[in-house]
C-alpha cells in the first residue's frame, strides 16, 4: 500500500455543486495533515491543515478520520476559480522535515 | 514581503553541465528544502535544511549537492546534469513542519 494515495481524477463539477474528496495514508501514527491547492503550472499553495476534530475554512471543509486512515476536503457552492489540483500532505511521526508525504494529487475541473 | 524566491524561472542545460538554482525567503524560516516534481510521481524531496549549517539528503538526493550558510539562502547545485533531472523544482520553508511550507515559484529545467 502506498504511503498516502488519492484519486487522481479528474472530478468534473457542474459551478455550484459539492464536491469531496478522501486521501488515505499508511501510517497509522501519522501526526499532521494538510491540503495543498495547485494551479496548473504553479506552486503548491497552502490551503488548510486538518484538524482532528475538523475543520472549516468558509467553503472548505477538511476531516480526519484516524480509524479508517483518511482525510477528505469538501467544497460547497464551489467556484470556477476552484479548479485546480489539491494535494494532500501527510506528516509522518517525528514530525521532521523529511516526514512529509505529498499525494499525487486529485484534479478538480469546475465546468459552468 | 516577497516569501520564498526562485532563480531561474526557466533553465535548458546541456548533459554535463552544472549550474545553481537559488532559492532565498525572508520570512526568517530555519526550515528549508528542495523538492522536484514530475509527472505521475509527486513531490519528492531533495535535500533539507533545518537550519544554518545544517543540511540533510531527502528520498532522491544523487545528483544534487546543497549548502546553507545563512538563514535566507538555500543553494541547490547540479553537478553535472543528466536528462533524468529535466523537472520542476521548487524551494519550500517553514517555521515548523506542523505549521505547513510556504512554496516559491518554481524553476522549470529542461537537460537536453
Amino acid at each position: 500500500r502506498k504511503e498516502v494515495e488519492q484519486d487522481p481524477g479528474p472530478f468534473n463539477v457542474p459551478e455550484g455543486a459539492t464536491v469531496a474528496f478522501n486521501c488515505t495514508y499508511s501510517n497509522s501514527a501519522s501526526q499532521s495533515f494538510f491540503w495543498y491547492r495547485q494551479d496548473c503550472r504553479k506552486e503548491p499553495k497552502l490551503l488548510m491543515s486538518v484538524y482532528s476534530s475538523g475543520n472549516e475554512d468558509g467553503r472548505f471543509t477538511a476531516q480526519l478520520n484516524r480509524a479508517s486512515q483518511y482525510i477528505s476536503l469538501l467544497i460547497r457552492d464551489s467556484k470556477l476559480s476552484d479548479s485546480a489540483t489539491y494535494l494532500c500532505v501527510v506528516i509522518s511521526p517525528g514530525g521532521g522535515a523529511d516526514g512529509l508525504t505529498f499525494g499525487k494529487g486529485t484534479h478538480l475541473i469546475i465546468q459552468p | 514581503n516577497a516569501g520564498v524566491t526562485q532563480t531561474p524561472k526557466f533553465q535548458v542545460l546541456k548533459t554535463g553541465q552544472s549550474m545553481t538554482l537559488q532559492c532565498a525567503q525572508d520570512m526568517n524560516h530555519e526550515y528549508m528544502s528542495w523538492y522536484r516534481q514530475d509527472p505521475g510521481m509527486g513531490l519528492r524531496l531533495i535535500h533539507y535544511s533545518v537550519g544554518a549549517g545544517i543540511t540533510d539528503q531527502g528520498e532522491v538526493p544523487n545528483g544534487y549537492n546543497v549548502s546553507r550558510s545563512t538563514t535566507e539562502d538555500f543553494p541547490l547545485r547540479l553537478l553535472s546534469a543528466a536528462p533524468s533531472q529535466t523537472s520542476v523544482y521548487f524551494c519550500a520553508s517553514s517555521y515548523s513542519p506542523g505549521f505547513g511550507y510556504t512554496f516559491g515559484s518554481g524553476t522549470r529545467l529542461t537537460v537536453v
